[in-house]
């Protein structure tokens, strides 16, 4: 069974600070690699989704890298903002998942003023 | 902008009594998903469907949930009779297949969620 893992569980950084959130996972074997945000109480955004075949995606201050071989991604932040407060959750597919997402339990960020 | 809907999006009960949660995917999307949130498990999937038929609900309690799509445009998860435990936020989520090469949705969209206790 596919088991993902996010390291941090939880970092508090000041406003304007670059960071770095990790995300691996047991089975290389997969399709997708999807970050999402989640703020409190509210549903799932979906932030950048890595098809097996890239290497990276980038959207705004945001950069997703993937290593499949190596099972593990990256999703990198740049120059914080209070805004950018919230959890931030990996998700992977695969076959044996039927393609249902595997979800970290995430990363809850703070970004202080 | 299209979302997917999910109702109620809170629900307090009573252990033994029945909840139905309803979601309606986004139109045109041929797969969904029903996905259950709590601190301890984080996120987990409960059932899946791609053309309204059900592909994998493993992930379900068999003598207590059950989930259905009656139509394209609704997407149902009942729990009957429910218990303390199963106090969570059910997530409902669509996304679309092309082809018949029978790989993942490119993106899973999510609802709201519905936040569920049983007392």
């Amino acid at each position: 069974k596919q088991e993902v893992t996010q390291i941090p569980a939880a970092l508090s950084v000041p406003e304007g600070e670059n960071l770095v959130l990790n995300c691996s996972f047991t089975d290389s074997a997969i399709y997708n690699l999807q970050w999402f945000r989640q703020d409190p109480g509210k549903g799932l955004t979906s932030l950048l989704l890595i098809q097996s075949s890239q290497r990276e995606q980038t959207s705004g201050r945001l950069n997703a890298s993937l290593d499949k071989s190596s099972g593990r991604s990256t999703l990198y932040i740049a120059a914080s903002q209070p805004g950018d407060s919230a959890t931030y959750l990996c998700a992977v597919d695969d076959l044996y998942s039927g393609y249902a997402l595997n979800f970290g339990k995430g990363t809850s960020l703070l970004v202080t003023p | 902008d299209a979302r997917v809907t999910q109702t109620p999006r809170h629900k307090v009960t009573e252990m033994g009594q029945e909840v139905t949660m309803r979601c309606q995917p986004i139109l045109g999307h041929n797969t969904v998903f029903w996905y259950r949130q709590t601190m301890m498990q984080g996120l987990e999937l409960l059932a899946y469907f791609r053309n309204r038929a059900p592909l994998d609900d493993s992930g379900m309690p068999k003598d207590r949930f059950s989930a259905e799509m009656p139509d394209a445009t609704l997407a149902t998860l009942k729990i009957q009779p429910s218990e303390p435990r199963d106090s969570a936020v059910y997530f409902c989520a669509s996304g679309l297949v092309f082809g018949t090469s029978g790989g993942p949705p490119e993106t899973q969209y999510f609802g709201p969620g519905t936040r569920l206790l049983v007392l």
